[in-house]
């Protein structure tokens, strides 16, 4: 089955400074890439996704690229804010399956 | 739309006692997924259901149950609890559209404590 690695675990940054985190899976038929946000004691949110199509895609002060051969997919947040302080999860799945497999996440706090 | 519900939202069991969580959705969804999230492992499938009456195991099953016997609702069982089942449960939805790549819609989780 599929094994999504997520790194770091833990991130801190300065308020206006960039974070960055970085996932490798390992199946190659893998073609979706989402990224969820986890705000504390609430579920997960979608904040953007990458079809295996495109290489970059971006939103706002988010954006996430995706290195097909290389197996791996970064999300880029841009001017941080305190309120991007969260969870971060990468995930990856199949289409067919509907099923997604998540990192471990990586909690980013951003010191105002 | 109340997206998706979870219930209970806390509990706490004794070794051995027996429990059903309950996950709602009113967005017409036919896929429905239970995760268990624990520090340092991300969220886990547990099992899933690609609609009305099936159901399908995830990655970490053992020890859990579930049914769908209503479109939107999709139970999670715990036949005989253990200190390993300590975890938050999450809930989680997504539509059908056939060739397309559906995002999950979480519930808020419940916090489950086996003493």
């Amino acid at each position: 089955g599929e094994n999504v690695e997520q790194h770091p675990s833990t991130l801190s940054v300065q308020e206006g400074d960039s974070a960055v985190i970085k996932c490798t899976y390992s199946d190659s038929a893998s073609n979706y890439f989402p990224w969820y946000k986890q705000e504390l004691g609430k579920g997960p949110q979608l904040i953007i996704d990458i079809r295996s199509n495109v290489g970059e895609k971006k939103d706002q002060r988010i954006a996430v690229t995706l290195n097909k051969t290389a197996k791996h997919f970064s999300l880029h947040i841009t001017e941080t804010q305190p309120e991007d302080s969260a969870v971060y999860f990468c995930a990856a799945s199949n289409w067919g399956y509907q099923k997604v497999t998540f990192g471990i996440g990586t909690k980013l706090q951003v010191i105002p | 739309n109340a997206g998706v519900t979870q219930t209970p939202k806390f509990r706490v069991l004794k070794t051995g006692q027996s429990m059903t969580l309950l996950c709602a959705q009113d967005m017409n969804h036919e896929y429905m997924y239970w995760y268990r999230q624990d520090p340092g492992m991300g969220l886990r499938l547990i099992h899933y259901s690609v609609g009305e009456g099936t159901t399908a195991k995830g990655e970490v099953p053992d020890g859990y149950n579930v049914s769908r016997l209503k479109k939107q609702n999709f139970l999670l069982g715990l036949e005989s609890a253990a200190p390993s089942q300590t975890s938050v449960y999450f809930c989680a939805s997504s539509y059908s559209t056939g060739r397309a790549y559906n995002e999950q819609f979480f519930g808020p989780g419940t916090r489950l404590t086996v003493l």
